[in-house]
């Protein structure tokens, strides 16, 4: 199985200031049809996941840009430009190259 | 709009079976396959398997081979998960989702299955 690590696990940001969210794959995610199948989701306390990104760094519809992805082969980035209130949660990575779809661990952002 | 809407939560003792359902609304049930993730409290997302909905073929992680089925009524536009031979570590909150392209969106809101005697 790929394993997915994110990197850090917590980050405490002060409303309005950047955050930046790694993802690291044990292998490259990048596909034979020039697709790197690379997602980020969101899970905001309660719900179940959100999904923000796909293919490394497509917003998904009604994502808000102040999101964007960025990254290649199997090393990505997340990054909020200004974190607001609404942005805290449970960030994941998650890779669907192949079979089994494998998450990274996590990582909690919160609001200072 | 697209919705999936799961089942309630579930109370059961070692060694059951609890079967969770997952409503489909506002698309072909038929055309997008579902699949199946699980988190445990305070913990991430461990992927479960895939059912196709048409032909009803399914694909499982290694780990839960054995011990769950995943199947489906067209008719009702309704998607099956059931785990055996529960084990208090299979305490969690189950989620579907339908797959498009290779991501998932949307998830159901998730049941909570507890396991205990």
């Amino acid at each position: 199985d790929i394993v997915m690590t994110q990197t850090p696990l917590s980050l405490s940001v002060t409303p309005g200031q950047p955050a930046s969210i790694s993802c690291k794959s044990s292998q490259s995610l990048l596909h034979s049809d020039g697709k790197t199948y690379l997602y980020w989701y969101l899970q905001k306390p309660g719900q179940p996941p959100q999904l923000l990104i796909y293919e490394v760094s497509n917003r998904f519809s009604g994502v808000p840009d102040r999101f964007s992805g960025s990254g290649s082969g199997t090393d990505f980035t997340l990054k909020i430009s200004r974190v607001e209130a609404e942005d805290v949660g449970v960030y994941y990575c998650m890779q669907s190259i192949q079979l089994p779809p494998t998450f990274g661990g996590g990582t909690k952002v919160e609001i200072k | 709009q697209v919705q999936l809407v799961q089942s309630g939560a579930e109370v059961k003792k070692p060694g059951a079976s609890v079967k969770v359902s997952c409503k489909a609304s506002g698309y072909t049930f038929t055309s997008y396959d579902i699949n199946w993730v699980r988190q445990a409290t305070g913990q991430g997302l461990e992927w479960m398997g895939w059912m196709n909905p048409n032909s009803g073929n399914t694909g499982y992680a290694q780990k839960f081979q054995g011990r769950v089925t995943m199947t489906r009524n067209t008719s009702i536009s309704t998607a099956y998960m059931e785990l055996s031979s529960l084990r208090s570590e299979d305490t969690a909150v189950y989620y579907c989702a339908r797959v498009k392209g290779r991501w998932f969106d949307p998830w159901g809101q998730g049941t909570l299955v507890t396991v205990s005697s």
